[in-house]
């Protein structure tokens, strides 16, 4: 089906372990994003791809990695994952720049322990 | 589920209700603005949006108001449904730095039947 799909939906990992979250995008979107969700904090975002091969720091960049291969593909690596690192991440997507209308994925729940 | 919806500002609405959602915003240099709808377990969806340069917009039993003197930003919902049950945030878009949607926290909609 055509649209944004993240995984996994839902993922506990250990302090220190390194965890990749993917996301794939169907519609040829240029710019994708990742936001993580926070109680007290709303969206926030973390790194953001304008194109493949062309990412850019956000918000909260620290303790994250992210590559685009792919136009379709955004994935998001925690080194080595800590406590602080729990948050609901979203992934979204968008045709133009940064700022305007963004279609998001369904979110994945990270639980590190 | 994938959202955040505990500990928010809640608007209790009966079916058949207009609501009214607030957003104060923070920078007088945002030119765009967006309202999205989050349902419990679902990543944000696109409501409606608004540039700096208006102040009434109206899409589909929604109206966004942008007051851009004290900086406020308002959704009114027409007949409230029960499929309106959700959180919803506003974000702007900061145009300087990197050109990022900075979103608010949230307030939670519930819908009495």
């Amino acid at each position: 089906d055509a649209g944004i799909t993240q995984s996994p939906r839902y993922k506990i990992t250990e302090t220190g372990r390194q965890v990749t979250l993917m996301c794939h995008q169907t519609w040829s979107h240029s710019y994708m994003f990742w936001y993580r969700q926070d109680l007290g904090h709303g969206l926030r975002l973390i790194y953001y791809s304008a194109a493949a091969d062309i990412t850019d720091k956000g918000e909260v960049p620290d303790g994250y990695v992210v590559s685009r291969s792919k136009t379709e593909n955004f994935p998001l690596t925690l080194e080595s994952a800590t406590r602080s690192q729990t948050s609901v991440y979203f992934c979204a997507s968008s045709e133009r720049n940064v700022g305007t209308e963004a279609f998001f994925g369904q979110g994945t729940r990270l639980t590190v322990v | 589920g994938e959202s955040v919806g505990l500990h928010l500002p809640t608007l209790s609405v009966q079916e058949g209700d207009n609501s009214i959602i607030n957003c104060a915003y923070s920078n007088s240099a945002s030119d765009y603005f967006i309202w999205y709808k989050q349902e419990s377990g679902k990543g944000p969806q696109f409501i409606i949006d608004i540039r700096s340069n208006m102040d009434k917009r109206q899409g589909q039993r929604v109206t966004v108001l942008l007051n851009k003197t004290v900086k406020h930003l308002s959704l009114q919902i027409a007949a409230t449904q029960p499929g309106d049950s959700a959180v919803y945030f506003c974000a702007e878009r900061v145009t300087y730095g990197n050109n990022r949607l900075a979103f608010g926290k949230g307030n939670q909609v519930v819908v009495i039947p």
